[in-house]
Formats: structure tokens, C-alpha cells, sequence
């Protein structure tokens, strides 16, 4: 059972227009929710990131919304530029005290940005 | 300012046959953890390290062991590889577990014939 689900395998957007990633999770004990880009051939590299506690997080063209009731959240690029054609990974974590057990992450989608 | 680095890059091993992965980061983050990536998939969790000196299986953990050697280094290993087990190898290590942001190396491409 898939815990952490990105529906959509590829999306393609024009240069300057917004670009809208989504990911819908199950496990109402995740508090704490990633998204990771990779490049072929390359690790992932962290993004942007959003605790349960917030509906929203902002960095530069970068922009995370949560919706709880919904376990639901979305990555926003504005404007989407080339180089941000890539594979993006939603992730989630759960902390229990201890301490987190790692990441669950999701298929990944495939953006790629026309020109 | 390295990061998290793997070697090796690429390995080709025969069934049966047995390897070590080496993970090292330079960033004195408490934890390390191993995932593998298989086609079409997202990453998942085979061990993870929370400090020096413990290990934890994580979801795939099976024909696997996992050393913390010191603060900076976490070796996978494979016994006796199977063709189950081509895949790529990510290592990555956090400072906080709280939020576990975690930071990747560049990967170890495996194929077991």
C-alpha cells in the first residue's frame, strides 16, 4: 500500500507559466513533508519543505501548500524556467519522539518545461 | 564542500557474489540513512542509522547488513548478491531528525547478473 501517492508520472508546462505538482498521502501520522528534484544520473536534492502545523511555505518561485483535512499538498513553480525540468519526489516523514524513521516517498513526476 | 559521497559510482557483480557500499558525509549529521531506487519507483528505506553505534531496518531491509563504522561513514553490504538487487543505491544523512531534511549522495548503480 502506496502511503505516499504522486498520480500524475509526467507533466509538461510552458517556460514562464506555473507549474503545479501534486501528491495525496494516507498516513495521518506523517508531520513533516518534502519535496526533493533529481536530475538523471544524480542524488535528489532537497527543495522546499512544510510542517504539519502550516498550510503554506514559500521560497522564491517555490511554493508548498498543505491541506490536511484533504492529506493533500501541491508544489508550485512560478515561472517554471528550463532548468527545472527534472523528476520530483514527494516525501513524508513521521516523528515519534524517538525520532524519525526515514522517508516515504512517492513515484516521482516527470516535469519538463517547453520552451 | 563534498556532502554526502558514494563509492562506487557503478558495480557490476555476479549472483552470489558479495560487496560493501561506502557512504560518507561530511556535514557531522547524527543520521544516515540507505534507500534503493528501482525504475518507475520512488526511493525506499533498507536501513537507517539515528546515531553512532545503532541501526534500525527500514522497509526492504532483506539481504542486507549495514555497519555505522563512525559519525561519518555507513557501509552497506551485500552478502550474497541476487538479480532482486540491481537497482540504485542512494546514502543520505540528517541533522535533525525532528524535520529529517535529508541530503543524498549522487548514487551507486548496481546490476547483478
Amino acid at each position: 500500500d502506496q502511503q505516499v501517492k504522486q498520480n500524475s508520472p509526467s507533466l509538461s508546462v510552458q517556460e514562464g507559466r506555473i507549474s503545479i505538482l501534486n501528491c495525496d498521502y494516507t498516513n495521518s501520522m506523517f508531520d513533516y513533508f518534502l519535496w526533493y528534484k533529481k536530475y538523471p544520473a544524480e542524488g535528489p536534492t532537497f527543495l522546499i519543505s512544510i510542517s504539519s502545523i502550516k498550510d503554506k511555505n514559500e521560497d522564491g518561485r517555490f511554493t508548498v501548500f498543505l491541506n490536511k483535512s484533504a492529506k493533500h499538498l501541491s508544489l508550485h513553480i512560478v515561472p517554471s524556467q528550463p532548468g527545472d525540468s527534472a523528476v520530483y519526489f514527494c516525501a513524508a516523514s513521521a516523528y515519534s519522539g524517538g525520532g524519525a524513521d526515514g522517508l516515504t516517498f512517492g513515484k516521482g513526476t516527470h516535469l519538463i518545461i517547453q520552451p | 564542500n563534498a556532502g554526502v559521497t558514494q563509492t562506487p559510482k557503478f558495480q557490476v557483480l555476479k549472483t552470489g557474489q558479495s560487496m560493501t557500499l561506502q557512504c560518507a558525509q561530511d556535514m557531522n549529521h547524527n543520521s544516515m540513512y540507505w534507500y534503493r531506487q528501482d525504475p518507475g519507483m520512488g526511493l525506499r528505506l533498507i536501513y537507517y542509522s539515528a546515531s553512532e553505534g545503532t541501526t534500525d531496518k527500514g522497509e526492504v531491509p532483506n539481504g542486507y547488513n549495514v555497519s555505522r563504522l563512525n559519525k561519518r561513514e555507513f557501509s552497506l553490504r551485500l552478502e550474497s548478491a541476487a538479480p532482486s538487487q540491481t537497482s540504485v543505491y542512494f546514502c543520505a544523512s540528517s541533522e535533525d531528525r525532528a524535520k529529517n531534511i535529508q541530503y543524498f549522495g549522487a548514487g551507486t548503480r548496481l546490476s547483478v547478473l
